[in-house]
């Protein structure tokens, strides 16, 4: 059973467009939302995170969108430069975390100049 | 790499043979994750340890063992190794306490061969 589902599997935005990346979850129990970009060849690295007490966060050109009720939320990125071509995964925990992250099945981002 | 290291980088070994890689932290942080990253599955957790000798299986943990004696190492035994073994595994830290506990860091990776 995939708890964290995440569309598209790839998608490519032209440079100064927006980038859109949507995940679903199932557990209701899940807490912290976390958004992660991977470089080829390194780790994941955290980009932004949400809690389900807000709606919407921003950090520079990226944004989290959550939407509770519907038990989504999305990564909006503006601007789109090709240096954000990775691949990203949105990912959920419960209680802390302390137990471990559940990740979305990942997005391959492609930005063409 | 926030402190992390991974040892060895990649590796190749023969069906059935034990292996053992390692993840060590700079950063005294509690808690120490083992992934393993996939084509078309993400992430997965294998195992998680929450202190020193304190350790939990996650959602993929069968075939795997780990160990945790001191703080800053973390060690992932593959006992048998099986060609579906083949993969990339992180490790991941996470502080131990207040807001920052699910802030989790990556080291760079194992990519795993078993031939």
């Amino acid at each position: 059973q995939q708890q964290v589902k995440q569309s598209p599997q790839s998608l490519i935005v032209q440079k100064g467009g927006i980038s859109i990346i949507n995940c679903a979850y199932e557990n209701t129990a899940f807490d912290y939302f976390p958004w992660y970009q991977q470089f080829p060849g390194k780790g994941p690295a955290l980009l932004i995170a949400i809690r389900p007490d807000v709606s919407e966060k921003k950090e520079g050109r990226f944004t989290i969108s959550f939407n509770k009720s519907a038990k989504q939320f999305s990564l909006h990125i503006m601007d789109s430069q090709p240096g954000d071509s990775a691949t990203y995964f949105c990912a959920a925990s419960k209680g802390g975390g302390a137990d471990g992250l559940t990740f979305g099945k990942g997005t391959h981002l492609i930005i063409q100049p | 790499d926030a402190g992390i290291t991974q040892s060895p980088r990649h590796k190749v070994t023969e069906t059935g043979t034990p292996v053992t890689l390692r993840c060590h932290q700079t950063e005294n942080h509690r808690y120490m994750y083992w992934y393993r990253q996939d084509p078309g599955h993400g992430l997965r957790l294998i195992h998680y340890s929450y202190g020193v000798k304190d350790t939990d299986k996650g959602e993929v943990s069968d075939g795997y063992s780990v160990s945790r004696s001191k703080t800053e190492d973390f060690l992932l035994t593959l006992e048998s190794a099986t060609s579906s073994q083949t993969s990339v595994y992180f490790c991941a830290i996470s502080e131990s306490w207040g807001v920052l506990q699910e802030t989790q860091y990556f080291g760079p990776g194992t990519r795993l061969l078993v031939l």
